[in-house]
């Protein structure tokens, strides 16, 4: 089976930086997804590592370590409307191999002016 | 239209009605999955489909059907539902069934009586 744990709340100064913290444990491992969903909204891809290392998406990067399954998606220069809910996922490789994605319980992310 | 739609947005039943929830992708994907989201848990993978072929039933009771007449469109047929099953119901589509971003629809809001 999977399972994710990430911290369930953050709070963050606007224009600062965050890390939102993913540890994992998965039977099979092809890549760490992040998703972000705003309260009444659908989730939204953000990034995807499959292998170690950083990944950047403008203010956003995801990082991974497969050595230590943890991952990490760190947010600059926070904006008010980067409050939301940030979910990590993994791809739960069920013994037929089709996919679906597991996901954390997601970390809220509160911005304070 | 464009991305996943799903209707309705919101839906109130009794525990002896019989209703329907409908997804359509608009992105000529292939893969198309359903979720389900309570509050406080993480979202749960319920089925997967690949080619309109049922690849994943993630251990969803009976009261939950699945239908996928073809790639674009996907049903979700319930019948005799638990209070419990109170939940937002999110439909996802992928490329194909190993891609790693899935695109989600903004989701029904299903109370139950």
């Amino acid at each position: 089976g999977q399972s994710l744990e990430q911290p369930s709340e953050v709070t963050a100064v606007e224009g600062a930086i965050v890390q939102i913290n993913c540890t994992y444990q998965t039977s099979g491992f092809y890549g760490l997804s992040w998703y972000q969903q705003h309260d009444g909204g659908a989730p939204t891809f953000l990034s995807y590592n499959a292998l170690d290392g950083l990944e950047e998406t403008g203010r956003f990067s995801s990082f991974l370590s497969r050595s230590d399954s943890y991952g990490y998606l760190l947010l600059q220069e926070l904006q008010m409307k980067d409050s939301a809910s940030y979910f990590c996922a993994v791809r739960d490789v069920s013994g037929g191999g089709a996919d679906g994605l597991t996901f954390g319980k997601g970390t809220h992310l509160i911005i304070q002016p | 239209e464009t991305g996943v739609t799903q209707t309705p947005r919101h839906l109130v039943m009794g525990m002896t009605n019989k209703k329907s929830l409908k997804c359509e992708q608009h992105l000529g994907h292939n893969a198309m999955y359903w979720y389900k989201q309570s509050a406080k848990k993480p979202l749960e993978l319920m089925f997967v489909y690949s080619l309109e072929e049922r690849v994943e039933n993630n251990s969803v009771p009976s009261r939950f059907s699945p239908e996928c007449p073809n790639s674009s469109h996907l049903f979700l047929h319930l019948h005799t539902l638990q209070p419990e099953d109170s939940a937002l119901y999110l439909c996802a589509s992928s490329q194909d069934w190993d891609s790693y971003e899935q695109y989600f629809g903004p989701g029904t809001r299903l109370t139950v009586t």
